[in-house]
């Protein structure tokens, strides 16, 4: 099965500075990846994906970059917020519908 | 706000005991999901549904049962549960079970086995 590797399990960044999240796939069928934010006391909620046709994908400060080749795909936040402090997914599937998940990256917002 | 409610938000049972737990969504899907999240690890999947229909059971014990009623009903009933079994229980609701449809979370169970 697939098997999902993200790192790293812990961020501290500066109010204004950038964070990156990487995480790595097994399974070279994989074709879709969503990344998932879970605040405090809430479920995941998605904030944007990508999928395998596509190498790079922007929603105002958060961007996705996916490189087949290697395996692997980034999150991106500029202008890092307090609240974008929370628990990130990565997460990987191909053509059936079981989502993999990685182990989650905690990322603080320093003021 | 999300569309996937869970309930109760926490619950604390002993290892003999039977409760249950309840999702419902009201976002017109059709596929619903368990999962469990236990800390620094990722999220399991337990067990999917497609129509009412079961169409997978990821090698879970049998002491975790699910029901699913109709497309927007879930129910996970639980009985001589282990310490182990502690974690936080997600439902989850897609369009369809096809990966490409996000999943959209209820905010969890918080279950506590003593």
């Amino acid at each position: 099965g697939e098997n999902v590797e993200q790192h790293p399990s812990t961020l501290s960044v500066q109010e204004g500075d950038s964070a990156v999240i990487k995480c790595t796939y097994s399974d070279s069928a994989s074709n879709y990846f969503p990344w998932y934010k879970q605040e405090l006391g809430k479920g995941p909620q998605l904030i944007i994906d990508i999928r395998s046709n596509v190498g790079e994908k922007k929603d105002q400060r958060i961007a996705v970059t996916l490189n087949k080749t290697a395996k692997h795909f980034s999150l991106h936040i500029t202008e890092t917020q307090p609240e974008d402090s929370a628990v990130y997914f990565c997460a990987a599937s191909n053509h059936d519908y079981k989502l993999s998940f990685g182990a989650g990256t905690t990322v603080t917002v320093r003021a | 706000e999300t569309g996937v409610t869970q309930t109760p938000r926490h619950l604390v049972m002993g290892m003999t005991n039977k409760k249950s737990l309840k999702c419902e969504q009201h976002l017109g899907h059709n596929a619903m999901y368990w999962y469990k999240q236990s800390a620094k690890k990722p999220l399991e999947l337990m067990f999917v549904y497609n129509f009412k229909e079961q169409t997978e059971n990821n090698s879970v014990p049998s002491r975790f049962s699910p029901e699913c009623p109709n497309s927007s009903h879930l129910f996970l009933h639980l009985h001589t549960l282990q310490p182990e079994d502690s974690a936080l229980y997600l439902c989850a609701s897609s369009p369809r079970t096809d990966t490409r449809s996000p999943l959209h979370f209820g905010n969890g169970t918080r279950l506590t086995v003593t």
